[in-house]
């Protein structure tokens, strides 16, 4: 059974870089692409990008001049940055599979100074 | 980007009976192979989102089968053919045939 787990901090403060990281246990990253969800307290749900196991990407056209999304495969592990935030980033982010089949618990990440 | 409309957005219903929630696009999901990139995902209470419904119709594992999808172009429809406590949540739908993907604004199912 695949599993998704999202780390990184909770708390970042305006201006800066957000940065999260997913690894992935009980299957490999090979042959998947992989995705950044976003969800902001009592909203809907924001795809942010996806990489390719290749290490192709494709970033929301809204978002694309913030983020950044990267793999390293030897620790089955792809990561989340999305530069300059603000208080609008606030948000639990999830990492997901695909076309989201499988995703992780979701991580809360706040912007306040 | 494909905005994705659902009706409705709060859906209260009796224990045993059916639910139907609708979701348009607003333009037509059919890839250029031919497949339709439509999702169906609930969330309850406190949990991540779990994909529950693929390509229109297709349940995934482990999903019971009282959960039926079907349409077809821009219009789509979840069904739950006999509610229970279980189902209480929001649902949306997605689309995954042009990027951005994206959601629909979410159903909130709660029992009468």
């Amino acid at each position: 059974q695949v599993q998704l787990q999202e780390s990184g901090p909770g708390l970042v403060k305006p201006s800066e870089t957000l940065s999260l990281t997913c690894t992935v246990s009980g299957g490999s990253i090979s042959g998947y692409y992989w995705s950044w969800i976003r969800q902001p307290p009592g909203k809907g749900l924001e795809w942010i990008g996806y990489i390719y196991y290749t290490g192709s990407t494709n970033y929301s056209p809204s978002l694309k001049s913030r983020v950044s999304i990267s793999l390293d495969t030897s620790k089955n592990q792809f990561s989340l940055k999305l530069s300059s935030v603000t208080a609008a980033d606030t948000a639990v982010y999830y990492c997901a599979r695909g076309l989201a089949d499988y995703w992780g618990q979701g991580a809360l990440v706040t912007v306040s100074s | 980007d494909v905005v994705m409309t659902q009706s409705p957005l709060s859906l209260p219903v009796t224990l045993g009976q059916p639910a139907s929630i609708s979701c348009r696009s607003s333009q037509s999901l059919v890839y250029s192979d031919g497949n339709t990139f439509l999702s169906w995902f609930q969330q309850r209470p406190g949990q991540s989102p779990r994909r529950l419904i693929y390509k229109v119709s297709n349940r995934d594992s482990g999903v019971p089968d009282r959960f039926g999808g079907s349409g077809s172009g821009t219009d789509f429809t979840l069904k739950i053919s006999r509610v229970e406590a279980e189902d209480v949540g929001v649902f949306y739908c997605m689309q995954g045939t042009h990027w951005p993907y994206t959601f629909g604004q979410g159903t909130k199912l709660e029992i009468k």
